[in-house]
Formats: C-alpha cells, structure tokens, sequence
C-alpha cells in the first residue's frame, strides 16, 4: 500500500540558510500533519492542514511556514536556520473522510542537520 | 488538556518473556489513544489504537493494549518478546481540537536480550 512520502530524507544546511521539505500524503487523504523530533525527544507537533486550509497551530516557530497545495502535498519552508533546528521532521496524513479520520500514518521523516 | 505519561523510559526484558509497557493518560472525555513504535532511525509505526470501540486492543505483531478508564491507563503488552521489538514506543493521544494533532509520551525504549 502507498504510503507518506517525504523528501528529502537528509538535508544538511548552514546557519541562516533556508531549507525547504516536502510531504506527499497517502493518496485521498485529505489532512497533513508537521513534527519535529530532537534528539532523544518526543516528537512535537508543528501545524496542520486540511483541505489546504490551516486547521492547527503548535509550537513552530515564527521562521517556519508551511502550506498544503491543490494536489494535497505540504511543504514546510524553514528560514534563518539554527543549530536548534537539527531534529528528524515527520509529516503525518490522515482522511478526515474516511472510516479512521483520527488515525495519522506517519512518513519515514527528513533529518534536517544544521551546521 | 490531554496528555499522556510513559511511566517507565527504559525497559530490558529477555527473549520469549512477557512485555509490558506502562503509559497513564488525562483527558477530560474520551479520548483516542494509540501506540506507536521507532525503531533505530526509522519513521513511526503504528501498532494500535484505542477508539472506544472495545477496551482490549489487539495491534501488529502481537502486541495489545487494555484501555481502563478506572485506572486511567493504557499499557502495552506482549506475551513473548522477540529480539526485532527492541525499539523506541510511543504512547499517544489525540488533542481534541479540530486539528486533531497527537500529543505524545516521552516514549519507552524496549531491549531485548537473548
């Protein structure tokens, strides 16, 4: 069965640089889910869409956006990068429609490291 | 607010005995609960869920789970613990605002030993 795409899978950048990550959901589902994952930590949740319209806020950051397109992948664009920012960045899908809308599956995550 | 509570960071169990992995949540009505599971530099696996449907849980690769309210608890279990279920697990609930984002425990590291 398809499952989240993510890509890419590493990223290595420089402070203050930009990074761009990108999450393909599972086909029909309708709802993206963003975490981040430090080191030896709990996965934390970031934001969300559904239907290409915001429906969630955490703890991202003012340096971070995100946007969920017509063809239902997201993309969270990081600016201004910090060492901080180092952690393991998983998307998560769900269908909002379906018979589980509260069952997120989770993509294989992009290592993001700051140099 | 719902949260969860992991009660154990690390558990070392030896091959072919039991698992049980211990996790208290809070939430002010019913909530939907789940485990899931890192291995060493992998995504998140869901291995199951808890949706009100039935209190005792039956996930992948024979793990459990038995919700009680009264105890407000969700723990997992696995009768005999295979050498491939070392690995990071993850109590979760879901927050109840729309969005529906999970809020995770600190997570339990499972070793097993031969």
């Amino acid at each position: 069965a398809a499952g989240v795409i993510q890509s890419p899978r590493h990223l290595i950048k420089e402070k203050r640089e930009t990074a761009t990550l990108k999450c393909y959901p599972i086909p029909r589902h309708d709802t993206v889910y963003w975490y981040q994952q430090g080191p030896g930590q709990d996965p934390q949740f970031l934001i969300s869409f559904y239907e290409k319209m915001q429906s969630d806020k955490g703890s991202i950051p003012d340096r971070f956006s995100a946007q969920q397109f017509s063809d239902y992948h997201s993309e969270l664009n990081m600016s201004s990068l910090e060492l901080g920012d180092s952690a393991l960045y998983f998307c998560a899908s769900s269908f909002r429609g379906g018979p589980a809308p509260d069952t997120q599956y989770f993509g294989p995550g992009t290592r993001l490291t700051v140099l | 607010a719902q949260s969860v509570t992991q009660l154990d960071s690390h558990v070392s169990v030896s091959e072919g005995t039991p698992v049980l992995l211990r996790c208290n949540y809070s939430s002010s009505y019913s909530p939907s609960l789940f485990w899931y599971v890192q291995h060493p530099n992998k995504g998140l696996q869901l291995l199951l869920k808890y949706t009100s449907a039935a209190t005792l849980v039956k996930g992948i690769n024979g793990f459990e789970a038995e919700f009680k309210k009264s105890e407000t608890s969700f723990h997992l279990t696995k009768p005999s613990a295979h050498m491939s279920d070392a690995a990071e697990y993850f109590c979760v609930v879901r927050g109840n605002n729309q969005g529906g984002k999970l809020i995770f425990g600190q997570g339990t590291e499972l070793s097993v030993k031969p």
